[in-house]
Parts: structure tokens; sequence; C-alpha cells
């Protein structure tokens, strides 16, 4: 069946380390994924897109990258602040588009 | 710019009540979609619709309706409620096609007694 893990539920760094998420999935060939941002008591919001072609895709402190032959995606937040404090989730498909659980990241001052 | 909007923002059943969860839009986006959030279950996909007059099941589509008579709304119906809906909800749309970004309601929080 298919599934999407995310390694960890919850990870805690220290602000301005580098935070990294793993996203990997299985039975699935998907086109793109994306990166979703999801604060207490909201909707997620959509951060990042990668395409299978695209090995890294960046974005201001945000940095995605994807292999497809390990089927993975890790998530980059570099110079990391209290504000960034989320969970993050990664997701796949089009018009069945499937989360992962989310990881829960606490950038502590 | 309103985007999604979701309706009520909480809600407390007893079971074997219905209930209708409302979805709005107003970006004409064509694809629309329901997911529950539950702890460490993460979002599910519950029904979409590609477009007025098209829905389709998504991974946990028991015990839920919906319908998409316009391009702005999607209600989410519950015919019978049960404690196991109990949950929050969100809705989401996007526009058609490949690499489109989903946009999410700030969800509505259910509880079935």
């Amino acid at each position: 069946s298919q599934k999407i893990e995310q390694n960890s539920e919850a990870l805690n760094i220290q602000e301005g380390k580098t935070a990294t998420l793993t996203c990997n999935y299985t039975n699935y060939s998907p086109a793109y994924l994306q990166w979703y941002r999801q604060d207490p008591g909201r909707g997620p919001v959509f951060l990042l897109l990668i395409r299978e072609n695209e090995k890294e895709k960046r974005k201001e402190r945000l940095k995605v990258t994807f292999d497809t032959t390990l089927k993975q995606s890790l998530f980059h937040i570099t110079a990391s602040q209290p504000a960034d404090s989320a969970t993050y989730l990664c997701a796949l498909g089009d018009n069945d588009m499937r989360f992962g659980a989310g990881t829960r990241l606490t950038v502590k001052p | 710019n309103a985007g999604v909007t979701q309706t009520p923002k909480f809600q407390v059943l007893k079971t074997g009540q219905s209930m209708t969860l409302q979805c709005a839009q107003d970006m004409n986006h064509e694809y629309m979609s329901w997911y529950r959030q539950d702890p460490g279950m993460g979002l599910r996909l519950i029904h979409y619709s590609v477009g007025a007059g098209i829905t389709d099941q998504g991974e946990v589509p028991n015990g839920y309706n919906v319908s998409r008579s316009t391009t702005e709304d999607f209600p989410l119906r519950l015919l019978s409620a049960a404690p196991s809906q109990t949950s929050v909800y969100f809705c989401a749309s996007s526009r058609a096609g490949e690499y489109q970004p989903q946009h999410f309601g700030d969800g509505t929080r259910l509880s079935i007694l």
C-alpha cells in the first residue's frame, strides 16, 4: 500500500542551527512533492513544491531536495528562528493528494 | 481576499445527529477537497471534487456525503454522526492540474458525544 512517512514526530533544535526534516514514501511515483507548514489551530500553508526533475529547490532560508531513487525528500531550514516552530507536512499526489503525519519542529532561543 | 472559509469553527453533536460542514472559496478554484486530521494520523482525504457536478471518494469516505453544485461551495454532510467522526475537518481548494498548491481553511473542530 502507499505510505508517506515523516521520520520524526518531533524535532527540537537551537536557534541559529539548521533543521532537517525527512519525508519518505513507498509505492508512489510522484511527479512532484509539496511541503506545508501548520501552526496550532490553523490550516496548513503551502511552502514549496519540487518536481521530479528538480534535485533541489530554494526559497529564502528554506531548501528542499527530492531523490526519486531513494524515494525521499529532505526539508531544510537554515539559520532557524523560534518563529519557525510549527508542524511541517509533506504531501504527494494530484487529485487524491495524501499527507504525511508531520514533524513538529521546536526552535529554542 | 477571504480565501477558503469554513463554518462553523466549533461544533458539538450527539451520536446520530446530522450536520453539514460548510466550505466556500472565492478564488474560482476548480478543485476542492475535504480532509480530517486526527492526532498521529495526519491529514486524511475524505472526498474531493475537480469541478461543479463532479465528486470522488478519497481515503476515508465512509459516513460522509458531498455535493458540488457551484464552483464556490463544497459542503460536507454527516448523515448520522458517530463518536469516531470526532476530529478536525479541513477544506482545501486549488486550481486544476498538476503542480498546484492547496489553499486550506482554518478548520472545523467537531466533537461527537
